[in-house]
């Protein structure tokens, strides 16, 4: 069975400098990875999607990911942080359903 | 523009309820599914349907009840016999059964017991 795990499930960052987020995944065939961003009250928007094309994905907000075969890795990345980005970070990697990690809590320190 | 409508965005329901959340998507997708979110527990599946007048349980489908008549609606009903209902549900789609094409996520509905 396909599963995710989202290591940390809070990170802090100050305002421009880097986020990071990781997630490993397992999975018996190849990929697809996704990640979601759920804004406090609302529901889950998709960030990017890996679909065994590029291994650099770009996605909305500034947001890109990297795939790592050799690592089960899909770790999530921002270069400079905005006030914005605070919210609830999911990683999620396809089955016969998805599978959904715990979640990571951005919080954004002005 | 297409998308999930679910409503209402607020529900509350006093104890021994029924209460029905709808979940409504104009975007031509097979599967829909309902999960239900608590603080630090993240998302937990409640039930699905891949087709019309077909649906599984999921994870934690005791206390619920479904329905799926139409292709574009998939009520979820709370019962009586959900003993801890307060929470966030959300309801979701996607283009098939396969997933791999990611879901389409409503906006959700936070049910409160009073």
């Amino acid at each position: 069975a396909q599963s995710v795990t989202q290591l940390g499930s809070h990170v802090s960052v100050s305002e421009g400098a880097l986020v990071l987020l990781r997630c490993n995944y397992s999975s018996s065939v190849p990929p697809y990875l996704f990640w979601y961003v759920q804004y406090p009250n609302q529901g889950l928007q998709l960030l990017l999607k890996y679909t065994s094309a590029a291994t650099l994905v770009k996605g909305i907000n500034g947001f890109e990911a990297e795939f790592k075969k050799s690592e089960t890795s899909f770790h999530l990345t921002k270069p400079s942080a905005h006030m914005s980005d605070a919210a609830e970070y999911f990683c999620a990697v396809s089955g016969l359903k998805l599978s959904f990690g715990a979640g990571t809590t951005v919080t954004v320190r002005a | 523009d297409g998308g999930i409508t679910q409503s209402p965005k607020y529900l509350f329901r006093k104890e021994g309820q029924n209460v029905t959340l709808s979940c409504e998507q104009n975007l031509n997708h097979d599967a829909m599914y309902w999960y239900r979110q608590d603080p630090g527990q993240g998302l937990r599946l409640i039930y699905y349907s891949q087709i019309v007048n077909d649906f599984q349980k999921g994870d934690i489908a005791e206390g619920y009840s479904v329905s799926r008549e139409k292709k574009e609606s998939f009520p979820l009903t709370v019962t009586s016999a959900q003993k801890n209902p307060t929470a966030f549900y959300l309801c979701a789609s996607s283009i098939d059964t396969s997933a791999n094409y990611g879901y389409t996520f409503g906006s959700g509905t936070r049910l409160t017991v009073v």
